[in-house]
């Protein structure tokens, strides 16, 4: 099946820094998502993003699916915005997603 | 706005126990999904369904079953809950699977703990 990894694996960052996180795929894909998981467990959809740019608010994300890639940047950070961010993708068509590991982003004050 | 909805937030079950977690979507999706996630290995897919009455298993079926006898309404069964099988439980839903994978959507979770 399909490999998906995430780097890096942990961020710590000051608020307001800025920040990008990549997700690798080993095999074309025709899903690719991103979603922030808050500490009750839920899952927020970010981006619904197989191939390129997004942006909403001061987040924004791209895809290059030619070099099985996909970049997801924060932009001037918030406390808020720790969580783990993980990268989901599907090749299937009623398929479930494979998910990376995620990143665990830590913003300080 | 999708809302994907799930039965219990947290449950606590006995070892050999019956167990139903139901899911439910209000947006007329075709697809709906379950996974589990635990530390270490992240979110993996148990299994799926794309149409009422059908079902695919997914990555770790074993010790599972589900049902869907609505299309609004997917169910995870555990026939006798085992210990190992205490993890959290995410149900998603996606409009369709013609063509390309359509954006899935994830309900709050259920967090199981079987003693």
């Amino acid at each position: 099946g399909i490999q998906v990894e995430q780097s890096p694996p942990d961020l710590i960052l000051q608020e307001g820094a800025n920040s990008t996180l990549r997700c690798n795929f080993s095999d074309s894909v025709n899903n690719l998502q991103w979603f922030h998981q808050n500490p009750w467990g839920q899952l927020i959809n970010l981006f619904y993003i197989p191939s390129g740019t997004k942006q909403n608010g001061r987040l924004s994300a791209t895809t290059v699916a030619t070099e099985r890639y996909s970049l997801l940047y924060i932009s001037s950070s918030q406390t808020t915005d720790s969580g783990v961010y993980f990268c989901a993708v599907g090749a299937g068509g009623a398929d479930g997603l494979t998910f990376g590991k995620g990143t665990h982003l830590i913003i300080q004050p | 706005d999708v809302k994907v909805t799930q039965s219990s937030r947290y449950l606590v079950k006995r070892t050999g126990e019956k167990v139903f977690l139901e899911c439910v979507q209000d947006m007329d999706h075709e697809n709906m999904f379950w996974y589990r996630q635990d530390p270490g290995l992240g979110l993996r897919l148990i299994y799926f369904s794309y149409d009422v009455k059908m079902k695919e298993k997914g990555d770790i079926p074993e010790g599972y079953s589900v049902s869907r006898e609505k299309k609004e309404r997917f169910s995870l069964i555990l026939e006798s809950a085992s210990t190992n099988q205490t993890s959290m439980y995410l149900c998603a839903s996606s409009l369709s699977s013609r063509g390309s994978q359509d954006e899935q959507f994830f309900g709050p979770g259920t967090r199981l703990t079987v003693l």
